[in-house]
């Protein structure tokens, strides 16, 4: 049972475009939302996270957005550059209050930027 | 600073096998996190060790044990290996545990891939 789904497997975007990352959650105890970026034979990297107080949180490039409601939450990046292709997963949180914070990813998508 | 080291970078195992994987965090990181990465599944958690003590524990059988000593060097082994532990397996360490921030704050090792025959 996918808690976390990111139903596309890879995009292509071209450089200087924008890409945007989606991620579909079932669970309602999620309560805080991150996404990792990996590279191949590296370990992944945090990039930017958001609290389910808030609907978006933006860090230069990178913008994520939270509809509670829907339970969808999007990553997007203006502009896409060729650095960031790499595989993003991401990953939901419950546990608020010191109890369990298990950390549940998606499988990722694969994003290609070409220049 | 020196990252995240893991060790043995790779390994094979057969059936019914055990396995130990270490794990040295990045220094002055005290939680020190495993999890599993498989093509099938994805990222998954398997657990947190903060100060010697497992905080938090993802959906993983009980063959799935860590320990944690006290310079936080970590260490996680899978009894009675299945082919299906062949995956890469992460460490991640941080200054602080899940709850104090730790989650976003994770810096990921190069992972230990293991190959169960």
């Amino acid at each position: 049972d996918q808690q976390v789904k990111q139903n596309s497997p890879s995009l292509s975007v071209q450089e200087g475009r924008i890409s945007i990352l989606n991620c579909d959650y079932t669970n309602s105890m999620f309560d805080y939302f991150l996404w990792y970026k990996k590279y191949p034979a590296e370990g992944p990297t945090f990039l930017i996270s958001i609290s389910s107080i808030k609907d978006k949180n933006e860090d230069g490039r990178f913008t994520v957005f939270l509809n509670k409601s829907a339970k969808h939450l999007s990553l997007h990046i203006v502009p896409s550059q060729p650095g960031d292709s790499a595989v993003y997963f991401c990953a939901a949180s419950e546990g608020s209050g010191g109890s369990n914070y298990k950390l549940t990813f998606g499988k990722g998508t694969l994003l290609t930027v070409n220049p | 600073k020196a990252g995240v080291t893991q060790t043995p970078r790779y390994l094979i195992k057969t059936r019914g096998q055990q396995v130990t994987l270490s794990c040295s965090p990045i220094s002055g990181h005290r939680s020190v996190s495993w999890y599993q990465q498989t093509p099938g599944q994805g990222l998954q958690f398997l657990f947190e060790y903060f100060s010697e003590t497992q905080r938090n524990k993802g959906n993983f059988p009980g063959r799935f044990s860590g320990r944690q000593f006290s310079n936080s060097r970590s260490e996680m082994n899978v009894s009675t290996l299945e082919l299906g532990d062949s995956a890469l397996y992460l460490c991640a360490s941080s200054l602080v545990p899940f709850e104090a921030g730790g989650r976003n704050t994770q810096y990921f090792g190069p992972g230990t891939r293991l190959t169960v025959l």
